[in-house]
């Protein structure tokens, strides 16, 4: 089955530590996306990717960074500058990432900060 | 720069009742309009999408959302809820910071139903 997939679901950090949250997609997509969720605030734009090799900062994109070596995987590192990463973070895809394209998500990754 | 609102942040209807879920935007051009939705601890699906045309858009589940461009609302309507409609529900436009290619959300409205 074609889709998104986010490894691992659940994933504790000691402060000061930097971890890395997968997110591999089969859908042969061009376009991907990383979301931060929090209670009551929705969805914000962490980074997107719209070609290999390219990405660009979304609106909070302070504290993390993200490479795209390959059109299926676009991982996210949470490094130890990000205050506050206490968060479900979601991966998305969309064919070509234009304005009109359906956009695909995983099923999330919960980062606690212990 | 654009941005959604969902006035709503918790309903609670009966099972079998109709429900209608708020959605307003503002946007500086012809707005594309998405509902998704999200069960507890998943990831987002979703639910019907707007460009053009017929302003009454029908999606999946038995959902529909009209346009209305005077009241700049993209309400999502359900004639009759079902139980396993419990969930939480975001509306979104294309961000125009990112040149429309990544979506803003609205803060969601978390669906409950009563037996």
């Amino acid at each position: 089955d074609g889709g998104i997939t986010q490894s691992p679901k659940y994933l504790f950090r000691k402060e000061g530590q930097n971890v890395t949250l997968s997110c591999e997609q089969n859908l042969n997509h061009d376009a991907m996306y990383w979301y931060r969720q929090d209670p009551g605030q929705g969805l914000r734009l962490i980074y997107y990717s719209q070609i290999v090799n390219d990405f660009q900062k979304g609106d909070i994109a302070e504290g993390y960074s993200v490479s795209r070596e390959k059109k299926e995987s676009f991982p996210l590192t949470v490094t130890s500058a990000q205050k506050n990463p206490t968060a479900f973070y979601l991966c998305a895809s969309s064919e070509a990432g234009g304005s009109t394209d359906t956009q695909y998500f995983g099923p999330g990754t919960r980062l606690t900060v212990l | 720069a654009q941005s959604v609102t969902q006035p709503d942040i918790h309903i609670t209807v009966s099972e079998g009742a109709s429900l209608e879920l708020r959605c307003n935007y503002s946007y500086g051009a012809t707005p594309y309009l998405f509902w998704y939705v999200q069960s507890p601890g998943q990831g987002l699906q979703l639910l019907l999408k707007y460009f053009s045309g017929d302003t009454l858009v029908q999606g999946i589940k038995g959902f529909e959302a009209e346009f209305k461009r005077s009241q700049s609302s993209f309400n999502l309507r359900k004639p009759s809820v079902h139980w396993s409609d419990a969930a939480e529900y975001f509306c979104a436009v294309p961000s125009m910071d990112t040149g429309r290619r990544a979506l803003t959300f609205g803060s969601g409205t978390r669906l409950q139903v009563q037996p």
